[in-house]
């Protein structure tokens, strides 16, 4: 079983649409939950972080986690086409090395 | 404030040959970390610096891969010989302090290619 397990996609929703993206994880010992958006040949930046359970807000974007169910989720409200990109989910322990899922490819549609 | 910049962006090499790859963190940052995606898997951990000494070298896949960072500035990532799955995209990210991977910089990476 893969540590965090996460459907690659493609996504492809209207602009102006909710998106939510998620990921399924095993180690019950990650503490640190992350979101991070990657467009094509840059490196992954850092989106939305949450520490152990509960919910994050920044602007557009939502981030909940859901430790006893090892479930994280990403929302995106009022989507854009500059929102179209990899959104890769990662987990760690403390201060340690990042355990990546695979990444879902989403486009938005004008 | 300049971010994490790797050279050369791209890399075309054949098997047997060998690479070097270089990352220079954001200035000040005493954590380095070098990550790599294959095709289709996972971004995956290779090791973390601590200035210049090697805090985890837990993801290094074998003894042809040999990182260095000499001074505790910037860091290589050197494979001798090159082999078909040594294919990916390395990146390196740089943290002031170490943390849980909220407080990385990523590169833009280096696409390297074994043929």
């Amino acid at each position: 079983q893969k540590e965090v397990e996460q459907d690659p996609g493609p996504l492809s929703v209207p602009e102006g649409a909710i998106v939510s993206l998620n990921c399924t994880y095993s180690n019950s010992a990650f503490q640190y939950f992350m979101w991070y958006r990657q467009y094509s040949r840059k490196g992954p930046e850092l989106l939305m972080y949450t520490y152990s359970s509960g919910n994050k807000e920044d602007g557009r974007f939502t981030a909940q986690v859901d430790k006893s169910s090892k479930y994280i989720s990403l929302f995106i409200r009022d989507s854009q086409p500059s929102d179209s990109a990899t959104y890769l989910c990662a987990m760690s322990w403390r201060d340690d090395k990042i355990i990546f899922g695979k990444g879902t490819r989403l486009h938005i549609l004008p | 404030e300049a971010g994490v910049t790797q050279f050369p962006s791209h890399s075309v090499i054949e098997k047997g040959q060998t690479v070097t790859l270089r990352c220079d963190p954001i200035s000040g940052h005493d954590n380095l970390y070098w990550y790599r995606r294959v095709m289709g898997k996972e971004i995956k951990f290779l090791l973390h610096f601590v200035k210049e000494s090697k805090q985890d070298e837990s993801g290094m896949p074998n003894n042809r891969f040999l990182a260095e960072r000499t001074g505790g500035t910037y860091s290589t990532l050197k494979v001798q010989p090159a082999e078909l799955e040594d294919s990916g995209v390395y990146f390196c990210a740089s943290s002031q302090n170490p943390t849980g991977g909220y407080g990385y910089t990523f590169g833009s990476g280096t696409r390297l290619t074994v043929v």
